[in-house]
């Protein structure tokens, strides 16, 4: 099957700084979303980007398909962002297959 | 606009014991996931249902099986329960193309964690 990697694992800011986190997969992929999950478990979407560049708010993510690679970037972290981030993706199988996870730690 | 609902919350079972879990789906959803999500880990892929039918199954045994109603809800049953069964079951829902809704976009709801005694 594909495999999903991500890095850095672990990740530790201080409020204010700004940080980019890799999702790299072994396959084409027909969809890939980025999450967020929060302390109870709740998995938030926050990007659907099979390919190209969005932007929401302080979050934005680019995948460059044709590299098999997708960033998500978050700028003027705030503690609120603290959590797990999973990349997954899906090769036109209706199954999502999830990285491991970065966990992101925000310091006040 | 209600989002993805799961019930229980929580659970307590012990070895041997079966347990079903549910999930009702978005508004405008018509296709259901599940998920199983081990302490530390991504979650993993179990079924998907669309069309009350199974769809796509990853890599889990028989005793772990599913429903999907007309109303597009659903049922993960895990039968013979064991500890290594204790994980967090995600279900997740997402539109087909022809509703006019971006297709494969998955939403997730908020879990039940399931402890195997």
């Amino acid at each position: 099957g594909i495999q999903v990697e991500q890095s850095p694992p672990d990740l530790i800011l201080q409020e204010g700084a700004n940080s980019t986190l890799r999702c790299n997969f072994s396959d084409s992929v027909n969809n890939l979303q980025w999450f967020h999950q929060n302390p109870w478990g709740q998995l938030i979407n926050l990007f659907y980007i099979p390919s190209g560049t969005k932007q929401n708010g302080r979050l934005s993510a680019t995948t460059v398909a044709t590299e098999r690679y997708s960033l998500l970037y978050i700028s003027s972290s705030q503690t609120t962002d603290s959590g797990v981030y999973f990349c997954a993706v899906e090769r036109h199988d209706y199954k999502l297959s999830f990285g491991a996870g970065t966990t992101v730690t925000v310091r006040a | 606009d209600a989002g993805v609902t799961q019930s229980p919350t929580h659970l307590i079972k012990t070895r041997g014991q079966q347990v079903t879990l549910r999930c009702s789906p978005k508004s405008g959803h018509d296709t259901v996931s599940w998920y199983q999500q081990a302490l530390g880990q991504g979650p993993q892929f179990i079924f998907q249902y669309y069309e009350e039918e199974e769809r796509q199954r990853g890599n889990f045994p028989d005793r772990f099986s599913g429903h999907q109603f007309p109303n597009y809800s659903s049922e993960l049953n895990v039968n013979a329960l064991l500890l290594g069964d204790s994980a967090l079951y995600l279900c997740a829902s997402s539109p087909t193309g022809t509703s006019g809704l971006m297709p494969d976009t998955q939403y997730f709801g908020p879990g039940t964690r399931l402890t195997v005694l």
